[in-house]
C-alpha cells in the first residue's frame, strides 16, 4: 500500500465547499485511476489517465474534476457536492501496455463525508 | 455495467476451514484478478489468471477459471482470522479498465 499514497485520509465538507483529493504513486507507473466505493455497491471506475492524458470518464458529474499534472500525481477537485457523494475514494496506478503488469495498486483511500 | 458478480455475498467459517468464493462475468476477458480489502482500506492484489489459464496457485490461494462458463473461483485453504476481509474479482477486457464485482465478505472466526 505504501507505493500509492492518498491525502487526506478523511474529509468532511459542506455542499458549498471546494476541496481536492491528492494521490501520488511511487511505482513508476504510467496509468492512474480514480474509483468511488459506496456502501453496498461495487467499486465504480470514475477516471483513467494514461501518460497524463485522460482516457476514460465514466459519466462522472462535472462537480468532480480530475487533474493529472504528471504521471506520478493525480488530483480530484470537488465542488458543490451532494450528500450522496459521500463514499471512499480510491486511487490506483498500473503499468499500462505491458503484459504481466496489468495489476492495479491501490492507495488507502479518502473517506469523504458531505454534509 | 458490472461484469463480475461474486457469490456468496457473505461467508463465515471457522479458522482452519477452507473458504471458496465464486465469480461470474458476462463478456470475453483478457484476464481475471482477485483483490482483497480490509475494512475501509485500499484493495490489495492477490492473484491474476489469464484467459488461457485454467488454474493458478499462490501460497494458500488457488484460483480456477472456466471461460466456457464465464466463471472463476477463489479457494483459501486453512483459513486464518487474519484472512477476514472483503474479496473482489475484477475482469480485464482491455483498455486499462477493470470491472469489479460487489465482493464477498469473509469472516474467519478463531
Amino acid at each position: 500500500e505504501t507505493g500509492v499514497t492518498q491525502t487526506p485520509r478523511h474529509l468532511v465538507m459542506g455542499m458549498t465547499n471546494k476541496k481536492s483529493l491528492k494521490c501520488e504513486q511511487h511505482l513508476g507507473h504510467n496509468a492512474m485511476y480514480w474509483y468511488k466505493q459506496s456502501a453496498k455497491k461495487p467499486l465504480e471506475l470514475m477516471f483513467v489517465y494514461n501518460f497524463k492524458e485522460q482516457t476514460e470518464n465514466n459519466s462522472v458529474p462535472s462537480r468532480f474534476s480530475p487533474e493529472c499534472p504528471n504521471s506520478s500525481h493525480l488530483f480530484l477537485h470537488l465542488h458543490t457536492l451532494q450528500p450522496e457523494d459521500s463514499a471512499l475514494y480510491l486511487c490506483a496506478s498500473s503499468q499500462s501496455g505491458v503484459e504481466g503488469r496489468e495489476t492495479q495498486y491501490f492507495g488507502p483511500g479518502t473517506r469523504l463525508l458531505v454534509l | 455495467s458490472q461484469q463480475g458478480e461474486e457469490d456468496p455475498q457473505a461467508l463465515s467459517i471457522q479458522e482452519g476451514e477452507n473458504a471458496t468464493m465464486n465469480c461470474s462475468y458476462k463478456t470475453s476477458i483478457n484476464n481475471l484478478q482477485w483483490y482483497r480489502q480490509n475494512s475501509g482500506r485500499g484493495l490489495v492484489h492477490l492473484i491474476l489468471i489469464r484467459s488461457n489459464e485454467r488454474e493458478k496457485h499462490s501460497g494458500r490461494l488457488r484460483v480456477t477459471l472456466d471461460t466456457s462458463k464465464k466463471s472463476s473461483s477463489l479457494l483459501i485453504t486453512a483459513s486464518r482470522a487474519a484472512d477476514t476481509a472483503s474479496y473482489f474479482c475484477a475482469t480485464d477486457a482491455g483498455g486499462n479498465k477493470l470491472v469489479f464485482g460487489a465482493g464477498t465478505i469473509l469472516r474467519v472466526k478463531s
